[in-house]
């Protein structure tokens, strides 16, 4: 069983819509994130999210946000897409949150392309 | 603000030689390293990592060694393998706000060559 799936793998979209990507994970864990990975490849955090608490990266625009409806999902609606918003999104989760001092288990990434 | 610099950004070795990855941090108070692989197409990877309370861990071809005090940590792999090949990255959980956040080096992309 896969243990963090995001849905969808791979998403094509116009400027100015709005998209969903959703993220369950099946090992119990306390804490979400989402990070977005840019065409460099560098990794960033954009959220956190544990027990209802939610800590927001400050450089993350309003148009993200995260959505749980129960402690195993985490979605992320984006409003008004725009070019730069074109990355690979990454959802991951972790026993302990806010020390973060386990290992976080990624899901396989969402490539947002915005045209 | 806090921070993590890793190097190279890129890594040729032949198959069989060793590959080293370096990272430095920003946050005296961070205390758990962890390093992670990422293939192709795929989400990163744990593949080691190492606390606060000891200078080295082994897991057959990988070791991790971490300097305090020097607030630097290595990745060590020997004999390296085709399969090695991908992006590695190291991370640390930094200070945001009232907790802290995991954050990632640029990453390095290791080939190795046959």
């Amino acid at each position: 069983d896969t243990a963090v799936s995001q849905t969808p793998k791979y998403l094509v979209t116009q400027m100015g819509n709005d998209k969903s990507i959703k993220c369950e994970q099946n090992l119990g864990h306390d804490t979400m994130y989402w990070y977005k990975q840019d065409s460099k490849k560098f990794l960033k955090i954009m959220f956190s999210y544990n027990n209802k608490e939610l800590i927001i990266n400050e450089t993350v625009p309003n148009r993200f946000s995260p959505k749980s409806p129960d402690k195993a999902h985490l979605n992320l609606h984006i409003n008004s897409l725009e070019l730069g918003d074109s990355a690979v999104y990454f959802c991951a989760s972790s026993q302990v949150g806010w020390q973060m001092n386990t290992e976080a288990f990624f899901g396989q990434g969402t490539r947002l392309t915005v045209v | 603000g806090e921070n993590v610099e890793q190097h190279p950004s890129t890594l040729s070795v032949q198959e069989g030689d060793s590959a080293v990855i370096k990272c430095t941090y920003s946050d005296s108070a961070s205390n758990y390293f962890p390093w992670y692989k990422q293939e192709l197409g795929k989400g990163p990877q744990l593949i080691i990592d190492i606390r606060s309370n000891v200078g080295e861990k082994k897991d057959q071809r990988i070791a991790v060694t971490l300097n305090k005090t020097a607030k630097h940590f290595s990745l060590h792999i020997t004999e390296t393998q085709p399969e090695d090949s991908a992006v590695y990255f190291c991370a640390a959980p930094l200070s945001s706000g009232s907790a802290r956040q995991l954050t990632f080096g640029s990453g390095t992309q290791l080939t190795v060559l046959p």
